[in-house]
């Protein structure tokens, strides 16, 4: 079974600061890699999908990137704001389901 | 679009009970999911549906039953609630009836508690 593992579990930054969130799995046939946001007691929120043919994608403050070869992928996060306090949730799609890893806490203070 | 609407928010349950809880989506998604998230285990597979009247078991699908009779409503049976189904659920849709190009939306959630 494929595994993925998300580096750190928790991480806390002060606010402006630029960060960069981890995520391994372990098998490189993958059609995608999608990132989530979780806020506490809430729902999953979906912030960058990258196909398995692409090597990043942007949106706004957030870039992904994705190398399959080596089973990584990263979320950076540009400027911090205290309103991107969450968890960060990557998974993995190589069928009919998602293989999430376990997640990153991130606070960040003002 | 309302997207993905999860009910009830929150459940408690005896051991033995069975409930249902529901999932509705309005974005004409064919695929749908359930999930489990629990703390240290992250979120697990419980069933799937790839389009009305086809469903499918996911990594833990033992004490669960789903049915999918029309493409808008995916509900996960519990048949018989035990203290291990204490958890939060989360049901998912994508577009496509492979959900492997596909973003994939969540709904709010379900909190369950079993006594």
């Amino acid at each position: 079974k494929q595994e993925v593992t998300q580096i750190p579990a928790a991480l806390s930054v002060p606010e402006g600061e630029n960060l960069v969130l981890n995520c391994s799995f372990t098998d490189s046939a993958i059609y995608n890699l999608q990132w989530f946001r979780q806020d506490p007691g809430k729902g999953l929120t979906s912030l960058l999908l990258i196909q398995s043919s692409q090597r990043e994608q942007t949106s706004g403050r957030l870039n992904a990137s994705l190398d399959k070869s080596s089973g990584r992928s990263t979320l950076y996060i540009a400027a911090s704001q205290p309103g991107d306090s969450a968890t960060y949730l990557c998974a993995e799609n190589s069928g009919y389901a998602l293989n999430f890893g376990k997640g990153t806490s991130l606070l960040v203070t003002p | 679009n309302a997207g993905v609407t999860q009910t009830p928010k929150f459940q408690v349950l005896k051991t033995g009970q069975s409930m249902t809880l529901q999932c509705a989506q309005d974005m004409n998604h064919e695929y749908m999911s359930w999930y489990r998230q629990d703390p240290g285990m992250g979120l697990r597979l419980i069933h799937y549906s790839v389009g009305a009247g086809i469903t499918d078991q996911g990594e833990v699908p033992n004490g669960y039953n789903v049915s999918r009779s029309t493409t808008e409503d995916f509900p996960l049976r519990l048949l018989s609630a035990a203290p291990s189904q204490t958890s939060v659920y989360f049901c998912a849709s994508s577009y496509s009836s492979s959900p492997s190009t596909d973003t994939q939306y969540f709904g709010p959630g379900t909190r369950l508690t079993v006594l």
